[in-house]
């Protein structure tokens, strides 16, 4: 059983530009979360996807988007970067919708300059 | 009311003493609480987590007291070592919810 694995470890973006970071789920999980986690701080809530759909968001800008594909596989978008976009982004996965239990991936460092 | 409040911030324990990190909540609907440990650079990984159904939850050196009526929960690390040394962060869901509250996190260093 392979566990969430996330790519690529570390990116440098730039002001203003896009980035994709990508997250593979744990074999047999369909749902997948992301957080953003800031130096020093908990992680935070961005969205979750459940077989395909978006199933809840926090409290982020639309222009975090997501996908996650048939294999629930996942993706995270951030267009237009900011400054303090830099931070832990760490994926997670579960079994089932709302089921409890999440598994982290290591997380993507970026660093936004 | 989705906050989930975590103390100490920091934490120091000599090698073999107990650790205690403690938590609080307020949302009533709050039905799972988990602990995740992390090291730095590291995602969190799951260590402990409890429902609200029993007041205590022992695995290995790790124990989670709960406190339904005071919206409390703590985390004891018995016979702490220094490869404990990692931050630890409480957090809450809900059910009928999708997602995790977690509190600020707790830097514990083990003295050798």
């Amino acid at each position: 059983e392979t566990g969430v694995t996330q790519s690529p470890t570390h990116l440098i973006k730039t002001r203003g530009q896009q980035v994709t970071l990508r997250c593979s789920s744990q074999s047999g999980h369909n749902t997948v979360s992301w957080y953003q986690q800031a130096l020093g701080q908990g992680p935070q809530f961005i969205f979750q996807y459940y077989r395909e759909e978006e199933n809840g968001r926090g409290n982020f800008p639309p222009r975090f988007s997501g996908l996650q594909f048939p294999n629930y596989s996942s993706e995270l978008n951030v267009n237009a970067l900011e400054l303090d976009d830099s931070a832990l982004y760490l994926c997670a996965s579960s079994l089932d919708g709302v089921t409890d239990t999440q598994y982290f991936g290591p997380g993507t460092r970026l660093t936004v300059l | 009311q989705q906050q989930v409040k975590q103390s100490p911030q920091s934490l120091i324990v000599q090698k073999g003493g107990i650790s205690i990190i403690n938590c609080a909540y307020e949302n009533t609907a709050f039905d799972y609480f988990p602990w995740y440990q992390q090291f730095p650079g590291k995602g969190p990984a799951l260590l402990i987590a409890i429902r609200p159904d029993v007041s205590e939850k022992k695995e290995g050196r790790f124990t989670i007291s709960f406190n339904k009526s005071a919206k409390q929960f703590s985390l004891h690390i018995m016979d702490s070592q220094p490869g404990d040394s990692a931050t630890y962060f409480c957090a809450a869901s809900s059910n009928s919810n999708y997602q995790l509250i977690w509190g600020a996190g707790t830097k514990l260093i083990i003295k050798p």
